[in-house]
């Protein structure tokens, strides 16, 4: 059974430009988080998504934005990227009523932005 | 926003030596406690999920207890081995939204 995978592993990009992280969750699984951490921070929440929609969202501007597909993977895109996006992208996949929404993760995608 | 402070921020132990981590978060609004390991490289792993007040778990020579009316949960590893070297996350949630600690880097030296 395999696990939460992402990818790229690893991506560069210079300021002002968009990129596009990719998650495909847990097999059984049909919501999916996705976390910033940021160098000596702990993950902080980005986004949730369930039934192609976002369901909750936190502090983060309009350029983080997402996508669900039909199959439950999911998409985080970021526009007119900034030095500080610089992080490691984290996401989690759960079942939607499931005990206190455990949450599985992925290894993360590492974003530079030069 | 919940406010979640772990510490200490990083932790050296020679092998065989016991160690705790402490977890501080606001006792009100609470719904569970994670707690993960995360080894470089790695996904994090959970280690545990608690609840209720008093609660205590164990997995092996790792055991964690929780206090949700102080606002902490311990987390105790007996024996260090080098395989236990990870950083540490704890992450209380309130309903979806997990809030991260900044986690203990925990190095065991053989």
């Amino acid at each position: 059974d395999a696990g939460v995978t992402q990818s790229p592993t690893h991506l560069i990009k210079t300021r002002g430009q968009q990129v596009t992280l990719r998650c495909s969750p847990k097999s059984g699984h049909d919501t999916v988080s996705w976390y910033q951490q940021a160098l000596g921070q702990g993950p902080q929440f980005i986004f949730q998504y369930y039934e192609e929609e976002e369901r909750q969202r936190g502090n983060f501007p309009d350029r983080f934005s997402g996508h669900q597909f039909p199959n439950y993977s999911s998409e985080l895109n970021v526009n007119a990227l900034l030095l500080g996006d610089s992080a490691l992208y984290l996401c989690a996949s759960s079942v939607v009523g499931s005990s206190y929404n455990e949450q599985f993760f992925g290894p993360g995608t590492r974003l530079t932005v030069l | 926003i919940l406010n979640v402070e772990q510490s200490p921020q990083s932790l050296h132990v020679q092998e065989g030596d016991s160690t705790n981590f402490t977890c501080s978060f606001p006792s009100s609004n609470f719904y569970a406690l994670h707690w993960y390991r995360w080894e470089t490289a790695k996904s994090p792993e959970a280690l545990f999920v608690m609840t209720l007040n008093g609660d205590e778990k164990k997995k092996g020579r790792i055991s964690a207890t929780l206090n949700t009316k102080e606002g902490y949960s311990y987390l105790y590893i007996k024996g260090s081995q080098p395989e236990d070297s990870a950083t540490y996350l704890c992450a209380p949630n309130t309903g979806n939204q997990f809030y991260f600690g900044t986690g203990t880097s925990l190095t065991v030296i053989p």
